[in-house]
């Protein structure tokens, strides 16, 4: 069955730390990849999508992702996070042949301290 | 982009009562999609609302228990039936544009409370 893994379900770092979540999917076919997040309270937003071409994309505040074919990863970056980045983050993957369906992971949480 | 709302944003409800929740979106797009997020855990996809016709179920949801309606591109309800506590959770409506490779965008959700 088509899955979608984060293996970091609670991190904690403090500010200016860099940060680093992994997201692996289970497919070798075409994909596209999503990193979605949650701020305590509010609702999801898109922060960063890969579809094709660079596999280095970049999102909104800073975040960026790398799709790793090989490795069926697509990790989600931040060299220097900020208190404001505490949410919960889920990485959603699009499974071709299935008709626009997300697939999301079981999300990690990042706590960012001052 | 597309901005979507859900009324009601929570509601407390008995045990064998239902709850209907609207989603409306201010743009017609493509497709709707209706979740189930439990709390501090990921979301679980119930169905894809199709217009005009059934909604397409996922494994482990039936029409029976939670019944769809979209009647047009930008708008569709969801009822939760026969409510027990274990349906207590957060029930998000979200939406995707032509052409959006599995770009959807989310509403605030409605947390649903059953004693």
């Amino acid at each position: 069955a088509q899955s979608v893994s984060q293996h970091n379900h609670h991190v904690i770092l403090s500010e200016a730390a860099s940060l680093e979540l992994g997201c692996n999917y289970s497919y070798g076919g075409t994909v596209n990849l999503f990193w979605y997040v949650q701020y305590p309270g509010q609702h999801l937003q898109l922060l960063l999508k890969y579809f094709s071409g660079d596999p280095l994309v970049k999102g909104i505040k800073g975040f960026e992702a790398e799709f790793i074919k090989s490795k069926f990863s697509f990790n989600l970056r931040k060299p220097s996070v900020q208190w404001s980045d505490t949410a919960e983050y889920f990485c959603a993957v699009r499974f071709t042949g299935t008709a626009s369906k997300l697939t999301f992971g079981t999300g990690t949480r990042l706590q960012v301290t001052l | 982009s597309a901005v979507i709302s859900q009324k009601p944003s929570r509601d407390i409800c008995q045990r064998g009562t239902s709850l209907t929740i609207q989603c409306q979106v201010d743009s017609q797009v493509t497709m709707m999609f209706w979740y189930r997020q439990q709390p501090g855990q990921s979301l679980t996809l119930i169905a894809t609302a199709n217009q005009g016709s059934e909604a397409t179920y996922e494994s482990g949801f039936v029409i029976d228990k939670f019944p769809i309606s979209r009647p047009n591109l930008t708008f569709s309800t969801l009822t939760v039936s026969n409510l027990s506590p274990e349906d207590s959770s957060i029930y998000l409506c979200s939406a995707e544009k032509a052409g959006g490779r599995g770009e959807q965008f989310f509403g605030p959700g409605t947390r649903l409370t059953v004693l």
